[in-house]
């Protein structure tokens, strides 16, 4: 497809179940990135890659979250254990260039719901 | 701390007027500036960016205006339409990732 897609659109999960959301960002982007954005806020910043290597995971937010691009291009947010402040959306970014910013384009994100 | 601020929260406007959203950031190290605009159910799409060695960009109804002394930037949406009616959001960067701002939501009253 011609943009970032980000698989499931919705999921809800029981408390304790651990999930995995799946990205799947425009061919040929280099550079791939997360983003938590609770309701009525701005997205925050979880994790980046750079191809396969990942470059700055400063914004997750325990270990119970981790993130994965094995092959530089299909990437994968896992979170353990889940609680209810996980419920958000989770926003998947791609972006041509490893170096000076430009666009990054955004997919339209999977709404985590944790009951 | 990376911080963005970002004001009003919301802002009600009638067509054919003028929206502006303010935003200020602490990081001189910021060197990239967009402004996203999202539908309800949508991921954030870029709309328009600026560098700091600029002081406005202009791209049809939307400017921006940036004050690097301040450090501050504004978005204005001339001739606002219905169809303007979204969250917007700032958002600054430094090489890798964005920070955003907390978002204004827009109502565009026809």
């Amino acid at each position: 497809g011609a943009g970032v897609s980000q698989s499931p659109r919705y999921k809800v999960a029981k408390r304790g179940q651990d999930v995995a959301l799946r990205c799947d960002p425009i061919s040929g982007h280099v550079s791939l990135f997360w983003y938590q954005q609770a309701l009525g806020q701005g997205p925050e910043f979880l994790t980046y890659f750079q191809n396969e290597a990942q470059l700055d995971k400063s914004g997750l937010p325990s270990d119970r979250f981790f993130a994965e691009r094995p092959e530089g291009s299909v990437s994968t947010l896992k979170i353990q254990r889940t609680q209810q402040e996980d419920s958000a959306v989770y926003l998947c970014a791609s972006r041509q260039s490893r170096g000076r910013i430009t666009e990054a384009f955004f997919g339209q994100g999977t709404r985590l719901t944790v009951v | 701390q990376q911080q963005v601020k970002q004001s009003p929260q919301s802002l009600i406007v009638q067509k054919g007027g003028i929206s502006i959203i303010n935003c200020a950031y602490e990081n001189t190290a910021f060197d990239y500036f967009p402004w996203y605009q999202q539908f309800p159910g949508k991921g954030p799409a870029l709309l328009i960016a600026i560098r700091p060695d600029v002081s406005e960009k202009k791209e049809g109804r939307f400017t921006i205006s940036f004050n690097k002394s301040a450090k501050q930037f504004s978005l204005h949406i001339m001739d606002s339409q219905p169809g303007d009616s979204a969250t917007y959001f700032c958002a600054a960067s430094s090489y890798n990732k964005l920070i955003f701002g907390a978002g204004t939501r827009l109502a565009v009253h026809p």
